[in-house]
């Protein structure tokens, strides 16, 4: 059962424009999100989070928009840069829930 | 560097063998999370360990075993391998032990498994 999924296994940007990567979660009992990414040969660092009593969460070029009715959450990188190429995993935890994660997005950001 | 340190980097076994992960976590955390990544397969969680003690188990197969050590360093232990569990084990570390989104899990580089 994959409580956390992320449909899109990669997409395709170019520099300087908006890069939207999502996720779709079943666990209605999730009350935290998580951002993470990860390059190669490197483990995943954390990247954003937003709490499920919010809709919306920014910091710097990175948004995290949630729409618990959809159980839907969105990350928008804006202006996508090259160093921002890599594999991107939304994760949903909770007080009775360990931190589930998808199986992650490959972002790549063209010069 | 993540503070947290994983050893070794990359393993090649043979079917039927056991082998030792082990994982430093960041100075001053006591949670330790030991995670799997499979071929197309997101972040499987194993087990967390607190401060010595199990905290939670998640999907981690009864051939597995693990534990922390009073210096806080945890080893995964994986016996009777078999192909299907060849894959990346990352260890994460975090301040407590609780399930919060203020509790952010710091990730190692993770041990590369491989099963021939």
């Amino acid at each position: 059962d994959q409580q956390v999924k992320q449909n899109s296994p990669s997409l395709s940007v170019q520099e300087g424009r908006i890069s939207i990567l999502n996720c779709d979660y079943t666990n209605s009992m999730f009350d935290y999100f998580l951002w993470y990414k990860k390059y190669p040969a490197e483990g995943p660092t954390f990247l954003i989070s937003i709490s499920s009593i919010k809709d919306k969460n920014e910091d710097g070029r990175f948004t995290v928009f949630l729409n618990k009715s959809a159980k839907h959450l969105s990350l928008h990188i804006v202006p996508s840069q090259p160093g921002d190429s890599a594999v991107y995993f939304c994760a949903g935890g909770g007080s009775n829930y360990k931190l589930t994660f998808g199986k992650g997005t490959l972002l790549t950001v063209n010069p | 560097d993540s503070g947290v340190t994983q050893t070794p980097k990359h393993l090649i076994t043979a079917t039927g063998q056991r082998v030792t992960l082990r994982c430093s976590p960041r100075s001053g955390d006591l949670s330790v999370y030991w995670y799997q990544q499979s071929l197309d397969q997101g972040l499987q969680f194993l087990i967390q360990y607190y401060n010595g003690e199990e905290r939670a188990k998640g999907n981690i197969l009864e051939r597995f075993s693990a534990q922390q050590f009073p210096d806080l360093h945890s080893e995964l232990n994986l016996s009777s391998l078999e192909l299907g569990d060849s894959a990346l084990y990352f260890c994460a570390s975090s301040i407590s032990g609780t399930s919060s989104g203020a509790n952010v899990l710091t990730f190692g580089a993770g041990s590369r498994l491989t099963v021939l």
